[in-house]
């Protein structure tokens, strides 16, 4: 099956502690993006990446950290810089300027 | 930055009802999306609707552009029509098709 996976599904992250939240698609698309939503909010945009080896910070991307190595995966790194980090993170692909495929998500939790 | 704005915030429906839902933009885009979250946080393409109406089984957009606005009706609603409606819109310029979202409209359809 096509399609976006994000792991894990649910994650819990200790004060002081970098945790690393995985995406990977099997679309082919080149685009794929991170989101932060929180409670009762719209989706923001984290970072994205248009090509291999290349990403641009979103409108939140204090914080957080990426990768983009291969095509298919888009790996993105919640750090101790980021204070406020419970919500639950979407990742989505795309080919063109008509849709965005989304993952399931994962909620972080801080202890 | 570009304001979205979304309304109604809540609304609840009696199954069988029919909902128009608007959303407000403070600027010109080049592209604007309606998404279904479900109640498990999976976000679904509904419409891709810069301009013009289009039609989906129950649910139809019509965006107008030079007036900034869009609304999606949605007919004879079913308990599955409950979850998040979002907007989103794409600034011209903004590149490698960055979206800006509402912060929803929560839809909770009751048998």
């Amino acid at each position: 099956d096509g399609g976006i996976t994000q792991s894990p599904k649910y994650l819990f992250r200790k004060e002081g502690q970098n945790v690393t939240l995985s995406c990977e698609q099997n679309l082919n698309h080149d685009a794929m993006y991170w989101y932060r939503q929180d409670p009762g909010q719209g989706l923001r945009l984290i970072y994205y990446s248009q090509i291999v080896n290349d990403f641009q910070k979103g409108d939140i991307a204090e914080g957080y950290s990426v990768s983009r190595e291969k095509k298919e995966s888009f790996p993105l790194t919640v750090t101790s810089a980021q204070k406020n980090p419970t919500a639950f993170y979407l990742c989505a692909s795309s080919i063109d300027r008509v849709t965005q495929y989304f993952g399931p998500g994962t909620r972080l939790l801080v202890l | 930055g570009i304001q979205v704005e979304q309304s109604p915030p809540d609304l609840i429906l009696q199954e069988g009802a029919n909902s128009t839902l608007r959303c407000n933009f403070s600027d010109s885009v080049n592209n604007l999306q309606w998404f279904h979250q479900n109640p498990w946080g999976q976000l679904i393409n509904l419409f891709y609707i810069p301009s013009g109406t289009k039609q989906n089984g129950r649910l139809s957009a019509t965006t107008v552009a030079t007036e900034r606005y869009s609304l999606l009706y949605i007919s004879s609603s079913q308990t599955t029509d409950s979850g998040v409606y979002f907007c989103a819109v794409e600034l011209p310029g903004a590149g490698s098709y960055q979206l800006t979202f509402g912060k929803g409209t929560k839809l909770s359809v009751i048998p």
